[in-house]
Formats: structure tokens, C-alpha cells, sequence
């Protein structure tokens, strides 16, 4: 069993709607939890952080943290073509590891 | 403000040489990470310092030896390429402050072993 799991998808969206993306952990200790976008070619770049039970709201996106199912999603309002990316559930462990999922590739289409 | 600055960024090697590859930050973070990224993978660690003296092996160490020079400096090396090694190579740096905070990247260097 993989540490971080995530829909590989492909996933699609029309432009407007909303892209929901899901990542599983592993590790009950756990203690960071990030969504990085990544575009082709390209270095990850922080979306979100999470480190408590909850949602967290930054503009379009939404993070959601829930540590009794070891499960962190991400959603994505009002999508955009620029959205368009692979997305990768980050996670630090209790031995401060950082390991990631095989990423969701997400497509938004005009 | 340069982050994190990996060299170099493009390399080939044929199987059996060795190599070094280079990596700092200049945010005075404690913990830095060496990832691999092939496709459909996602990105896979390979050794991790959780502070300046220490470090660990991660999911693939398999091959590859690192060294953590001093808090800024964080090198991979591999000592006799092969093909399976293929692949883009990310250096990342974060600090715990007390819990991990985001990572940030280098601009990676793609490596092809023939």
C-alpha cells in the first residue's frame, strides 16, 4: 500500500463547474497535509496547506481535512482552462517525510 | 531571492558513470528532499534531511548516496548510473516550525542515462 493515494484520474471538467479531487494517507501520525498544482514541465507549486480537521477556503479552492479517515480533498470552484494541471496530495509524517501521491491530471475544457 | 537552486539542469550519462547532483536554498530551512518523478508516478522520495547532520532513506534509495554539506546544501550522487535512473530529479526544502511547513522546489534536472 502506497503512503498517499489519489485518483489518477484523467479527470474533466467543463469550464465553470467544480473539479473535486481526493487524496488518501496512510500514516495515522501524519501532521502536514498540501495540494501542489503542476503544470507540464514545470516544478510543483503550493496550492494549499492543511493541519487541522476542517475546511480551509483560499479564493477558488477549498481544502478539506479529516484526520479519523485519513483523507484530504480538494475542490476547485468555477474552474478555469488555466486550472488545467496535475495535481499532487502532499503528506509530512511524524518523522517530518514528505511524500506525495501519483497525482490527479486535471482538465478544464472551454 | 533565489529559493532553491538545483545544478544542473540537464544531463546525460552513459550506464556506469558517476554523478553528482547539486542542490541549495538560501531560506535557512532545516529539512531538505531529494525526489525522482517519472511519468504516472507522481514524485517518489528518495532521501530526506530532517535537519543539518541527519539523514534518511525515503521510498527509492536504492543507488543513490547523499550528503548534507552544511544547513544550505543537500547533494545526491549516483555512483553508477543505469538506465532505470532516468528520470527528473527535484531538490525541496521546508522547515519545521514545529510541524512541517510547505515545500519548496527546485527547478529540476532531468537526467537520461544511456
Amino acid at each position: 500500500q502506497k503512503e498517499v493515494e489519489q485518483n489518477s484520474g484523467p479527470l474533466s471538467v467543463p469550464e465553470g463547474a467544480i473539479a473535486s479531487l481526493n487524496c488518501t494517507y496512510s500514516d495515522r501520525g501524519s501532521q502536514s497535509f498540501f495540494w501542489y498544482r503542476q503544470y507540464s514541465g514545470k516544478s510543483p507549486e503550493l496550492i494549499m496547506s492543511i493541519y487541522s480537521n476542517g475546511d480551509k477556503e483560499d479564493g477558488r479552492f477549498t481544502a478539506q481535512l479529516n484526520k479519523a479517515s485519513q483523507y484530504v480533498s480538494l475542490l476547485i470552484r468555477d474552474s478555469q482552462p488555466s486550472d488545467s494541471a496535475t495535481y499532487l496530495c502532499a503528506v509530512t509524517r511524524n518523522n517530518n517525510d514528505m511524500r506525495f501521491g501519483a497525482g490527479t491530471r486535471l482538465t478544464v475544457k472551454p | 531571492n533565489a529559493g532553491v537552486t538545483q545544478t544542473p539542469k540537464f544531463q546525460v550519462l552513459k550506464t556506469g558513470q558517476s554523478m553528482t547532483l547539486q542542490c541549495a536554498q538560501d531560506m535557512n530551512h532545516n529539512s531538505m528532499y531529494w525526489y525522482r518523478q517519472d511519468p504516472g508516478m507522481g514524485l517518489r522520495l528518495i532521501y530526506y534531511s530532517a535537519s543539518e547532520g541527519t539523514t534518511d532513506k525515503g521510498e527509492v534509495p536504492n543507488g543513490y548516496n547523499v550528503s548534507r554539506l552544511n544547513k544550505r546544501e543537500f547533494s545526491l550522487r549516483l555512483e553508477s548510473a543505469a538506465p532505470s535512473q532516468t528520470s527528473v530529479y527535484f531538490c525541496a526544502s521546508s522547515e519545521r516550525a514545529p510541524v512541517n511547513t510547505e515545500a519548496f522546489f527546485g527547478q529540476g534536472t532531468r537526467l537520461t542515462v544511456v
